[in-house]
């Protein structure tokens, strides 16, 4: 059973509006948020995380926000870039175990010029 | 530039062939993993190594059987592999707390080694 999940597969945007990723998660242990980027033949870049006592964290032009009591994350982007464009994972780590991460199966966002 | 490097990028092998993948780090970190990512599935942790430690050994079959013999580098030795096993296998480093707490740190990937099970 799946305990963070990114329900969108895909995702188009033109360039310079903003891009919404969003992350779902069952368990309510985990403590320690995370979003790579992943090019293709590359391995997963880390973007930005968040702590579970934080509810936004931003760098440029990328912003989390943590909802805990939906169990709920997003990723924005803005303005979007056409660099931007490759999948994107959602990573959860449970503050009861090692430091292990649970990953969502990854969003494929597509940056139109 | 990745500052975790896998080698080697693509392998085939067959079931009965024993080889390895390789591992290492530029990052002084101390804890290592490695990840398994097969097509239309989440990352799916393997194996964390912290301090030359293994800490976490997620079910994996006995036919993967890692190796950690200093904090930069890592092995994954594979013999008599199932064509399920075809997949990408990412290596992870990243500076974990020594105490009970945890650190808020990310984990640095390095680019994967393609397997292909014949």
């Amino acid at each position: 059973d799946q305990q963070v999940k990114q329900n969108s597969p895909s995702l188009s945007v033109q360039e310079g509006r903003i891009s919404i990723l969003n992350c779902d998660y069952t368990n309510s242990m985990f403590d320690y948020f995370l979003w790579y980027k992943k090019y293709p033949a590359e391995g997963p870049t880390f973007l930005i995380s968040i702590s579970s006592i934080k509810d936004k964290n931003e760098d440029g032009r990328f912003t989390v926000f943590l909802n805990k009591s939906a169990k709920h994350l997003s990723l924005h982007i803005v303005p979007s870039q056409p660099g931007d464009s490759a999948v994107y994972f959602c990573a959860a780590r449970d503050q009861g175990g090692s430091e292990k991460l649970v990953f969502g199966k990854g969003t494929k966002l597509t940056v139109n010029p | 530039e990745t500052g975790v490097t896998q080698t080697p990028r693509h392998l085939v092998m067959g079931m009965t062939n024993k080889k390895s993948l390789k591992c290492e780090q530029h990052l002084g970190h101390n804890a290592m993993y490695w990840y398994k990512q097969s097509a239309k599935k989440p990352l799916e942790l393997m194996f964390v190594y912290n301090f030359k430690e293994q800490t976490e050994n997620n079910s994996v079959p006995s036919r993967f059987s890692p190796e950690c013999p200093n904090s930069s580098h890592l092995f994954l030795h594979l013999h008599t592999l199932q064509p399920e096993d075809s997949a990408l296998y990412l290596c992870a480093s990243s500076q974990a707390s020594g105490s009970q707490g945890y650190s808020n740190q990310p984990q640095h990937f390095g680019d994967g080694t393609r397997l292909s099970i014949l």
